[in-house]
């Protein structure tokens, strides 16, 4: 039972980097999402996509652009990364925005930006 | 903008004690899920509940939604270290993305 995968599990950045972030679910959802989790400010919503070839902006967008080109994937990618942007990442995926059967995260990308 | 407070933000208490941590929102919800993440781990859902009133038990948690469907509680009956974790309500709202509490984080030790 793969779920919800991510790749990769950490990562360490310089400042001005760039990197992209996957993520890959084999539950035929229509949404999934992208969250970063940093102390004491919670699961943040950066972008999600409500299905193939479209995505929508979250809560904390900026510095991140996001794409959804096969529906089973969604990539989240850092042009210049910053250590602002230095957390956890998960992303997640559900049958609709408010599921019954909730949100499938997976288990995370720890990112460091030095 | 909806937002749900989670109290206490943390908890610490010995092998055998209850507990409740509380969920409380202004606004009214369409459903409350309780999730649970383990350290290095993505949250896992516990339970959605939907109905004003209604109470769900999952072994030695209980879980209630508000009449008004405005707040949430989750009682944990003789907590074992196992149930160590951060405990994240969210509340859905019909179309739109789940609003996530900031979590309560729960240290059961033996």
């Amino acid at each position: 039972n793969a779920g919800v995968t991510q790749t990769p599990k950490f990562r360490v950045l310089k400042t001005g980097q760039s990197m992209t972030l996957l993520c890959a679910q084999d539950m035929n959802h229509e949404y999934m999402y992208w969250y970063r989790q940093d102390p004491g400010m919670g699961l943040r919503l950066i972008h999600y996509s409500v299905g193939e070839g479209t995505t929508a902006k979250g809560e904390v967008p900026d510095g991140y652009n996001v794409s959804r080109l096969k529906k089973q994937n969604f990539l989240l990618g850092l042009e210049s990364a910053a250590p602002s942007q230095t957390s956890v990442y998960f992303c997640a995926s559900s049958y609709s925005p408010d599921s019954y059967y909730g949100y499938t995260f997976g288990s995370g990308t720890r990112l460091t930006v030095v | 903008t909806q937002l749900l407070e989670q109290s206490p933000q943390f908890l610490s208490i010995q092998e055998g004690e209850n507990l409740t941590v509380y969920c409380n929102s202004s606004s009214v919800f369409s459903s409350l899920q309780w999730y649970r993440q383990e350290p290095g781990e993505g949250p896992v859902l516990l339970v959605t509940v939907v109905t004003g009133g209604e109470v769900k038990k999952l072994k030695r948690l209980t879980f209630q939604f508000g009449d008004a469907r405005k707040d949430s509680s989750l009682h944990i009956t003789a907590a074992q270290p196992g149930d160590t974790g951060l405990y994240l309500c969210a509340g859905g709202s019909g179309y739109s993305t789940l609003t996530f509490g900031k979590g309560t984080m729960l240290l059961v030790s033996p």
